[in-house]
């Protein structure tokens, strides 16, 4: 059975920090990973999606990478803004499911 | 940009009452989920439909939940009765292809009292 541990759970940080978030996977063989952002209440926002052939993927100040030897994956934020505090969720779509298996996400919030 | 549309936003329902959700994913996207999150949770997956069939609903409470998807376009998500402990967010994703991403919708916010 697939499993998706997110460390840390929370995350506060001064504006301006580059910081990682971490997600890893039991199961080596998957299909793709995917990086959310979600706002308090609010529903999933994709932020970026690592095939399963991709080692990372950028987008402005996020990159992510993709270990499967090791299970697992990071998201890179670089120079951190107020804007950023919401939670992050990784999610991957693994060889046996054709569904998205979701970590319980980091919490992350950073102060001014 | 295309967005998958769900409504309403917030439903607040008496326990034993029926509710329903629906769901308009973005045109051309044959796969529509249907995802469950507990507050402090990740989403877990209620129902997959592949156009209008099932084929994935074994995490679904199918005593009190259905979900149904009849033209294969938009969706509607049922409990009937509520209990308290499906108070959490629904919410709504559609994937063109297994190799693309997800979108999700924003959600609705079911509370029973």
């Amino acid at each position: 059975k697939q499993e998706v541990t997110q460390i840390p759970a929370a995350l506060s940080v001064p504006e301006g920090e580059n910081l990682v978030l971490n997600c890893s996977f039991t199961d080596s063989a998957i299909y793709n990973l995917q990086w959310f952002r979600q706002d308090p209440g609010k529903g999933l926002t994709s932020l970026l999606l690592i095939q399963s052939s991709q080692r990372e993927q950028t987008s402005g100040r996020l990159n992510a990478s993709l270990d499967k030897s090791s299970g697992r994956s990071t998201l890179y934020i670089a120079a951190s803004q107020p804007g950023d505090s919401a939670t992050y969720l990784c999610a991957l779509r693994s060889g046996g499911y054709n569904k998205l298996i979701f970590g319980a996400g980091t919490r992350l919030a950073v102060h001014p | 940009e295309a967005e998958v549309a769900q409504s309403p936003r917030y439903k607040i329902t008496e326990k034993s009452q029926a509710v329903a959700f629906w769901c308009d994913p973005i045109s051309g996207h044959a796969t529509l989920y249907w995802y469950r999150q507990i507050l402090g949770q990740g989403p877990e997956l209620l129902v997959q439909f592949q156009d209008e069939s099932v084929v994935d609903d074994s995490q679904l409470p199918k005593d009190r939940f259905s979900a149904e998807r009849l033209k294969g376009v938009d969706s509607t998500l049922k409990i009937q009765p509520a209990e308290l402990g499906d108070s959490a967010m629904y919410l709504c994703a559609s994937s063109f292809h297994e190799n693309y991403g997800y979108t999700f919708g924003s959600g609705t916010r079911l509370t029973v009292v």
